[in-house]
């Protein structure tokens, strides 16, 4: 059965980092593209980036926004993707999801993450 | 960026009827390469993650009822239930893939009557 389990979210006030981990099982995580996506108070869906596999080099994709703050990576050794968010703003308060590939086929539960002072 | 436009925002309707939902694209999804259109459909339940219903447009990913239809080609792209059931209560959203950023459609609400 594949599992993508998010942890790392909660309350942070504005200009503080967090990060978020994501780790996976039940698929050969070293060959999946990664995602994070997020999900705002207003339902709207938000890719933020993605990683590729290291047959890929790890090529690295980000929304324009959120590039030079937030920060994608991926551990193989332990099937885990994790996204380091500096300089978080109140409207980066959202449900925080990873997802595998370009179309998401397995997506984790989310993890809330609010940003206010 | 691809700008995903998604019709109507909400609607209701009784089970057993047919559903349509429309997705529209700023830019051709249609690879020339390939001849295959970038376009995913997905279900988010009431407090749930979305879920991939179809995904090159008009492939159902393993497990996904038949009565989910996706169609179209280019900029237009239809999501299609047919014989609705009261579990498809949900939220419904496109997602292009075919460039980055990888952009979604704002979601449309299904109500069962």
């Amino acid at each position: 059965e594949v599992q993508l389990v998010e942890t790392g979210g909660g309350l942070v006030q504005p200009g503080n980092s967090l990060k978020l981990s994501c780790a996976t099982s039940g698929f050969t995580f070293s060959t999946a593209w990664m995602n994070w996506i997020r999900q705002t108070p207003g339902k709207r869906l938000e890719w933020l980036a993605q990683i590729e596999d290291k047959s890929n080099n790890y090529f690295i994709s980000y929304l324009e926004s959120v590039k030079g703050r937030f920060t994608i990576s991926r551990d193989d050794s332990k099937s885990s993707v994790y996204l380091q968010m500096n300089n978080l703003k109140e409207e980066d308060t959202a449900i925080y999801y990873c997802t595998t590939g370009n179309w998401f086929d397995y997506w984790g539960q989310g993890v809330m993450v609010t940003v206010s002072s | 960026d691809i700008v995903m436009t998604q019709s109507p925002s909400s609607l209701a309707v009784s089970a057993g009827e047919t559903v349509t939902i429309n997705c529209k694209s700023s830019q051709s999804l249609l690879s020339s390469g390939n001849q295959k259109n970038y376009l995913a459909w997905y279900q988010q339940k009431p407090g749930q993650s979305p879920k991939l219903l179809i995904y090159l447009a008009s492939t159902r990913e393993s497990g996904v009822p038949d009565r989910f239809i996706g169609s179209g080609s280019g900029t237009d792209f239809t999501l299609t239930i047919s014989s609705v059931q009261a579990e498809d209560l949900a939220d419904y959203y496109c997602q292009q893939h075919y460039s980055y950023p990888l952009t979604f459609g704002s979601g449309t609400k299904l109500e069962i009557k």
